[in-house]
């Protein structure tokens, strides 16, 4: 599958800062998602994007589709430390089934 | 809902040994169900698609005969790493998507295995 460019590759803040990551790809996607994982475990699904411009919020978490079907950010508002995590873009293009993955964005927060 | 779980979560054995890895969708049927891997402070590499009911589809570079995939029912596929060596240790991710077009795929905890 394709890999996403994903920025930065890691980030290391202060509580309470926001953050904000991207991804960005060559080819356009139907559906965006971000997912994040914490060390020895699986990802889990923080947000789902399924339209061009769309934007979703989850609690602190804000994520949007991109007009142009090719790239979504992810920023994360007044930052605690168990935001602390390996945060994943992910696309889903024209076989509706198969994840094209980002490199992951590291995220430390300290107190 | 959309929970997948994922056993066993930790596996450390000798050198030879076959290590099976089950992942079953707890709360949705899953007709297609995905093996991903995992290095150090890298994203996840997709090992194959698992299909229910028929053969997996395996990504370039990965040994059909090495990792055996079996997706039997609408809930539970497993992976079977064959004659595990020391190069096979990592950590094995399983995913299973919700029914429908362009759904979002569910992750299980993973697997780590360590082989000796």
């Amino acid at each position: 599958g394709q890999q996403l460019n994903q920025s930065p590759q890691s980030m290391f803040i202060q509580e309470g800062e926001d953050v904000s990551m991207n991804c960005t790809s060559s080819s356009i996607f139907n559906t965006w998602l971000w997912y994040k994982q914490d060390p020895g475990e699986g990802p889990v699904l923080l947000i789902a994007l399924y339209k061009a411009g769309e934007l979703t919020s989850n609690g602190r978490l804000t994520a949007q589709f991109g007009i142009t079907r090719k790239d979504s950010f992810l920023n994360i508002s007044a930052s605690i430390p168990s935001d602390v995590g390996i945060y994943f873009c992910a696309g889903l293009g024209n076989s509706g089934y198969a994840l094209n993955f980002g490199k992951g964005t590291s995220l430390l927060v300290t107190p | 809902g959309a929970v997948v779980s994922q056993h066993p979560s930790w596996v450390i054995c000798k050198s030879g040994t076959s290590v099976k890895i089950e992942c079953r969708s707890l709360d949705f049927q899953a007709t297609t169900m995905f093996w991903y891997r995992q290095f150090p402070k890298q994203s996840l590499m997709l090992m194959a698609t698992s299909n229910e009911g028929s053969k997996a589809t395996y990504e370039q570079g990965v040994e059909k005969d090495k990792f055996l995939i079996n997706h039997a029912s609408l809930t539970l596929s497993t992976l079977t790493v064959t004659s595990a060596h020391p190069e096979d240790s990592s950590f094995y991710i399983c995913s299973a998507r919700v029914p429908g077009l362009n759904q979002p795929q569910h992750f299980g905890d993973g697997t780590r295995l360590s082989i000796l």
